[in-house]
């Protein structure tokens, strides 16, 4: 079964100090993961994924199929870095559903 | 960018009578529109895919003719609660993709707030 783990519901780390929210999967096949966030009064939006390997807003996310993890990590932590992430996770398939993890909010202390 | 817009946002409405969601792409078309339910401080559940043209796939426990989809075309789905009771309250959210295969985007739509009294 699809299943996307985050064990964590609220983070909170202080400015400039390291930032890594963990998710973990379960998928029969080859996933596509994401991380997709929601900042405060604001819709959910795509963050990155792993297919693009790509660096936004310093974050960046390695897909490790051996511990089925996709954690996501940012080096030095910023205000306004403060928000809701979501872990998700998709078949390769053009019509195939996205599941979402729980969520952890990512708390920013000055 | 992609734009998905639902409406109403929020709505209120008396148990017993059904109420109708719409979410548009703005400015593409999504052959896949995805409608999800999220419970307070809980995450996105996905209650359905909706594909233009065709009956909407539900996911296990949701009722298809409690939550009835509709994609009438490749920019419009719609979500109906029928016979809406208080434990429908929820916050109702719908997503489309513009392109299709790997590492594809989904858009979201603000949501809709459904009080149920």
């Amino acid at each position: 079964a699809q299943r996307v783990t985050q064990p964590e519901k609220l983070l909170s780390v202080f400015k400039g100090a390291p930032v890594e929210l963990k998710c973990n999967y379960s998928y029969s096949g080859s996933p596509e993961l994401f991380w997709y966030v929601q900042y405060s009064r604001q819709r959910l939006q795509l963050l990155l994924r792993h297919i693009s390997r790509e660096s936004i807003k310093g974050f960046t996310a390695d897909l490790n199929k051996g511990e089925t993890s996709f954690h996501l990590k940012k080096p030095f932590a910023q205000e306004e870095d403060s928000a809701m992430y979501y872990c998700a996770l998709s078949g390769r398939g053009g019509d195939d559903k996205i599941i979402f993890g729980k969520g952890t909010r990512l708390h920013i202390l000055p | 960018g992609a734009v998905v817009s639902q409406h109403p946002s929020r709505v209120i409405c008396k148990s017993g009578t059904s109420v109708k969601i719409e979410c548009r792409s703005l400015d593409f078309q999504a052959t896949t529109m995805f409608w999800y339910r999220q419970f307070p401080k809980q995450s996105l559940m996905l209650m359905a895919t909706s594909n233009e043209g065709s009956k909407a796939t539900y996911e296990q426990g949701v009722e298809k003719d409690k939550f009835l989809i509709n994609h009438a075309s490749l920019t419009l789905s719609t979500l109906t609660v029928t016979s809406a009771h208080p434990e429908d309250s929820s916050f109702y959210i719908c997503s489309a993709s513009r392109d299709r295969g790997p590492g594809r985007e989904a858009f979201f739509g603000q949501g809709t707030r459904l009080t149920v009294v």
